[in-house]
């Protein structure tokens, strides 16, 4: 079953450090990948999503992610964090079932916290 | 506003008792999902219904059941509410079969 990982619960970074989190996947064939981030109280917008081409994605907010297939990750980046950028993130793994179905399944999600 | 209408947005309820969670996808998406948040269980997949035919299913209790409208409003049903039943639950629509997730701000269930 596919399945992924975000190994780092939460992180603090100070306003207009670089920031990088870690995802890991678990997948046998070529991944559908997500970062979404969600604020408190609200929804899941997505950031970015990689299917194929390119393995650097540019997404949302100026945030960007590496598909790496030999490291089985897809760690999303940003070069310079805003206060606004605080929020929970989370990365996912499609699952298609001969294409009939588009579920993901979510990493526990890593807590950023933006320091002034 | 993402488009995903979920209503109501906070619901208090006893344990035992049966409450609707109602999704209105985004105009023109057909296929909807519903994911249940927790804090010991984090994002899990409910089901999905596409076009009104239930197409997957996820963790989903016998307790809980959904059905799609054919206006495509969705509804989640949660009976016999126990404590860890507490969570939010959000919906998301697609247009299609595709990964094009637009997610509702989530409904906060509180069983007391």
């Amino acid at each position: 079953a596919q399945s992924v990982t975000q190994p780092d619960i939460h992180i603090t970074v100070s306003e207009g450090a670089s920031l990088e989190l870690r995802c890991n996947y678990s997948y046998g064939a070529t991944p559908y990948l997500f970062w979404y981030v969600q604020s408190p109280g609200q929804g899941l917008q997505l950031l970015l999503k990689y299917f194929s081409g390119d393995t650097l994605v540019q997404g949302i907010k100026g945030f960007e992610a590496e598909f790496k297939r030999s490291q089985s990750s897809f760690n999303l980046r940003k070069p310079s964090v805003h206060w606004s950028d605080a929020a929970e993130y989370f990365c996912a793994v499609g699952e298609s079932h001969g294409g009939a179905t588009n579920k993901l399944i979510f990493g526990t999600g890593t807590l950023l916290a933006v320091q002034p | 506003d993402s488009g995903v209408t979920q209503t109501p947005k906070h619901l208090i309820t006893a344990t035992g008792q049966r409450v609707t969670l109602r999704c209105s996808p985004r105009s023109g998406d057909l296929s909807v999902y519903w994911y249940q948040q927790s804090l010991d269980q984090g994002l899990q997949f409910l089901i999905q219904y596409y076009n009104g035919e239930e197409r997957a299913k996820g963790n989903i209790l016998e307790r809980f059941s959904a059905q799609q409208f054919p206006d495509l409003h969705s509804e989640l049903n949660l009976s016999s509410l126990e404590l860890g039943d507490s969570a939010l639950y959000f919906c998301a629509s697609t247009p299609g079969e595709n990964y094009g997730y637009t997610f509702g701000s989530g409904t906060r269930l509180t069983v007391v």
